[in-house]
């Protein structure tokens, strides 16, 4: 079974420019979570998608945004880059089956640098 | 609010020796509680979890973990360490609510392992 596969693997990007970010969970779960890892903030809960609704988002400015296709496959979107924004951008998915809760299958992530 | 926190940030031990990495956590109501570990350049991997029922749970690569209510803590242990345990471990939390907040999590700061042989 194929796991979270998450691409760009690396990108580097200017101020003031936008990125999109794409995640294919593993087959069969229709959850997706993003979270944002710097060494300062740690990990940091950005927000989640089932069914193609968003039914959680985290502290994060307007600027960072996502969304989910019928296939599951999730997006993300930083518009307006600042520098603060480098970090690892890490998909999870998951199902919602019962014994599974909270049990996250992680990609390997994107890595942003912004200049 | 929910909170993990992780009270160290290093923990070295010697190849074959016992590990501990301590995980304490707040959070209102009954806690959901979990560890991961990342090692370089991965993203995290599911390792353990406590959801109810017995306080020592048993999770992957001989990894089990104490859940202790009174104390609120949430401690990683493995009897005997291997060299490639060495990575980053995160403890994280999961307030008890409803479905709707399965996939966030609230993760501890992380604590970086380092076993020497």
């Amino acid at each position: 079974k194929a796991g979270v596969t998450q691409t760009p693997r690396y990108l580097i990007k200017t101020r003031g420019q936008q990125v999109t970010l794409s995640c294919s969970p593993i087959s069969g779960h229709r959850s997706v979570s993003w979270y944002q890892q710097t060494p300062g903030q740690g990990l940091q809960f950005l927000f989640e998608y089932f069914s193609e609704t968003q039914r959680n988002k985290g502290n994060f400015p307007g600027r960072f945004s996502g969304r989910q296709f019928s296939n599951s496959r999730s997006e993300m979107n930083v518009s307006t880059l600042e520098l603060g924004d480098s970090a690892l951008y890490l998909c999870a998915s998951s199902t919602t089956r019962t014994g599974t809760i909270g049990e996250l299958f992680f990609g390997e992530g994107s890595r942003l640098t912004v200049l | 609010a929910q909170s993990v926190a992780q009270p160290e940030d290093q923990v070295n031990v010697a190849e074959g020796n016992p590990l501990t990495v301590k995980c304490t956590y707040s959070v209102s109501g009954n806690p959901y509680l979990f560890w991961y570990v990342q090692y370089p350049n991965r993203g995290l991997q599911f390792l353990l979890k406590y959801i109810t029922g017995d306080n020592l749970v048993k999770g992957s690569y001989g990894f089990e973990a104490e859940f202790n209510k009174s104390q609120t803590s949430f401690h990683l242990k493995k009897p005997s360490a291997l060299v490639s345990d060495s990575a980053l471990y995160f403890c994280a939390v999961r307030g008890a609510s409803g479905s709707s907040n399965t996939g966030k999590l609230i993760f501890g700061q992380g604590t970086t392992l380092q076993v020497k042989p």
